[in-house]
């Protein structure tokens, strides 16, 4: 079964350190999303690929945020300095442009302290 | 206005009843339409697509309204099993197959629905 792959499922850390989060897309997926979940906000997009090409980062705060997508297996969130409203659920999903679909990883909780 | 919009709730609602969402979205040329669900503490997975003609799987109907611009999720016969969040995912028109909204996907905020005994 190909799924999304996220890595690190849980992680806590302290204030101002960096934070990597990965993600290894299904093959042959050409759209790659990272959204952010919380209880107040629900679901918010902070970055889109396609085709590997960053296409909308609009959501994400861009003095501490940034998402690439080094090559067709691997996309990467980090954070720094990290700070502690930034705990929160951070998804990766991948899907095909023209069905609409998206798979998502598990997540990967972030605790900031 | 939000992109999407829905009814948080909680609907608390006993096993089988029959239960509704709504869901609102603000442009008017959105191209595609998908109930998600998402259950305690996991990820979200499609539910199902809404075409315009409206469309049923199993105890699940979903209809698209294009002049009042919202879309429904319709649940029969509701059992325990149902109890998760339900999110609502619209699809912007892109410009163009180069357009830098083509391919995204907008997710509301979810209603949640609590089926009790």
């Amino acid at each position: 079964d190909a799924r999304v792959t996220q890595t690190p499922r849980d992680k806590v850390t302290e204030m101002g350190q960096e934070v990597t989060m990965r993600c290894q897309p299904i093959l042959g997926h050409n759209t790659v999303f990272w959204y952010r979940q919380t209880m107040m906000q629900g679901l918010e997009l902070l970055a889109y690929f396609r085709n590997r090409a960053p296409l909308d980062d609009s959501g994400m705060p861009k003095d501490r945020f940034s998402a690439e997508m080094p090559d067709a297996t691997l996309a990467t969130l980090k954070i720094q300095p990290s700070e502690p409203r930034d705990s929160a659920v951070y998804f990766c999903a991948s899907g095909l442009v023209v069905t609409g679909e998206l798979f998502f990883g598990e997540g990967s909780r972030l605790t900031v302290l | 206005r939000k992109e999407v919009e829905q009814d948080p709730g909680p609907f608390n609602v006993p096993e089988g009843a029959t239960v509704a969402f709504n869901c609102t979205y603000s442009n008017s040329a959105s191209q595609s339409f998908f109930w998600y669900r998402q259950d305690c503490r996991k990820e979200p997975k499609l539910l199902m697509s809404v075409y315009s003609s409206g469309n049923e799987d199993g105890r699940f109907t979903a209809q698209l309204n294009r002049a009042s611009q919202y879309i429904s999720l319709l649940i029969r016969d509701s059992k325990l099993s149902d109890s998760a969040t339900y999110l609502c995912v619209v699809k912007p028109p892109g410009s163009s197959a180069g357009g830098t909204s083509y391919g995204k996907l907008t997710f509301g905020q979810g209603t949640i629905l609590t089926v009790h005994p």
